[in-house]
């Protein structure tokens, strides 16, 4: 089946540095891919929609200079939290569509700490 | 606003007994919708999916039942398994022309007692 690889599982950074994200789709190519965050106890928010060779979408609340999306290839998305500090702490998940009505495919999750 | 939303946030039950995980949604336009698994520390993973214009789908001891006219939606566990534990949730997929997204609902944790 479709898998997305989503490196790294935990990081832990110093307050005000930069972390970046890799999600990778192995098997298929991935025009869209999605970058949710989990905070603990809670469920999944969606932070934006990544295009392949186009900008993101952001929700609403969602600072896009400070969670930079790049989508350069149909197989890999990055998310780079940027200026990081401890309120971004938290659980992100990409998660990529297999075609409407086909379904998502998630990523296994980044644990990012801020210290 | 619009939103997928969870009767029950918890849910515990004995092994061997059935499940049932309760959800409610807003959005009369959403066509699809997905029951997620999620255990600690691991991204979602599929359980299973049913179209909007279906009311009733089976899958291996997991059956999804949908009912538009109030909303609603179930996921039901049979002879539920102490690996059965996890939050479960439900999604809907909301379609706006070419972009499309899925918006999550709470969630229930669920505790299978051995």
């Amino acid at each position: 089946g479709a898998v997305v690889s989503q490196h790294p599982s935990r990081v832990i950074c110093k307050s005000g540095t930069s972390v970046k994200i890799e999600c990778r789709s192995l098997d298929f190519q991935a025009t869209t891919m999605f970058w949710y965050r989990q905070f603990p106890k809670q469920s999944l928010m969606l932070m934006a929609t990544s295009n392949e060779g186009s900008k993101a979408t952001y929700e609403q609340g969602v600072e896009k200079d400070k969670f930079l999306i790049n989508h350069a290839s149909l197989t890999l998305s990055t998310l780079t939290v940027t200026s990081a500090h401890p309120e971004d702490s938290s659980f992100y998940i990409c998660s990529a569509n297999l075609g409407h009505h086909y379904g998502y495919t998630f990523g296994s999750g980044t644990r990012l700490t801020v210290v | 606003g619009e939103s997928v939303g969870l009767h029950l946030p918890t849910l515990s039950v004995q092994e061997g007994d059935n499940s049932i995980i309760n959800c409610a949604y807003s959005n009369s336009a959403s066509d699809y919708f997905i029951w997620y698994k999620q255990e600690s520390g691991k991204g979602p993973q599929f359980i299973i999916d049913i179209r909007s214009n279906m009311d009733k789908r089976q899958g291996q001891r997991v059956t999804v039942l949908l009912n538009k006219t109030v909303k609603h939606l179930s996921l039901q566990i049979a002879a539920t398994q102490p690996g059965d534990s996890a939050v479960y949730f439900c999604a809907e997929n909301r379609s706006g022309g070419s972009n499309y997204k899925l918006t999550f609902g709470k969630g229930t944790l669920l505790t299978v007692n051995p």
